[in-house]
């Protein structure tokens, strides 16, 4: 079975500051990893994926994730946030061989102060 | 790009109301699904489809049913609304790459 922990439910920065949102997973089979965001009043997009290929993924709007077997993580960077930043954010697992079926992390609330 | 839509985006329903929530995608796949949204609780799979009339539970089922009789379309039905059921409703569908969204159906149950 998948499960997926999202360690912080809201994450405060300042405006150019890095960004950190870390996401811990379990699998029983080699996982595909997501994140995905939604803005306020927004369906969710995809950020960023990591299918088996390379461990360093880079998404959009600046993002990028490292998978780390050893520790089970999925952290979400960006090495300097904007104001359009703020949003909810999804860690998300699949496991390859189990199907289509993504197990969804509760989401981390970020706020990008002024 | 592939676009999924849902019919509605706000519905206030009352209690013991039979509901339809309908998602259109248009890309001919053939995995859908219907998830709950709730804060807090992320998203949470309620049912989702293989293939046209085929459709399995997800781990919160229970008050809802669904059906897919053309492959773009997946309906979601609350038979008998209860005010638990008050939550946003989101469609999607899948490919290994992952998952594209509808805009969500944020329902109230009065």
């Amino acid at each position: 079975a998948q499960s997926v922990t999202q360690l912080d439910s809201h994450v405060s920065v300042s405006e150019g500051t890095p960004v950190l949102l870390r996401c811990n997973y379990s699998s029983s089979y080699s996982p595909s990893l997501f994140w995905y965001v939604q803005h306020p009043n927004k369906g969710l997009q995809l950020l960023l994926k990591y299918t088996s290929a390379a461990t360093l993924v880079k998404g959009i709007n600046g993002f990028e994730a490292e998978f780390k077997k050893s520790e089970t993580s999925f952290h979400l960077t960006k090495p300097s946030a904007h104001m359009s930043d703020a949003a909810e954010y999804f860690c998300v697992v699949s496991a390859r061989n189990y199907g289509q079926n993504f197990v969804f992390g509760p989401g981390t609330r970020l706020s990008v102060l002024p | 790009d592939v676009k999924v839509t849902q019919s509605s985006r706000y519905l206030v329903k009352r209690t013991g109301e039979k509901v339809f929530l309908e998602c259109v995608q248009d890309m001919d796949h053939e995995n859908m699904f219907w998830y709950r949204q709730d804060p807090g609780l992320g998203l949470r799979l309620i049912y989702f489809s293989y293939d046209v009339k085929m459709k399995e539970k997800g781990d919160i089922p229970e008050g809802y049913s669904v059906s897919r009789e053309k492959k773009e379309r997946f309906s979601l039905i609350l038979e008998s609304a209860s005010t638990n059921q008050t939550s946003m409703y989101l469609c999607a569908t899948n490919i290994r790459a992952g998952y594209t969204f509808g805009s969500g159906t944020r329902l109230t149950v009065v």
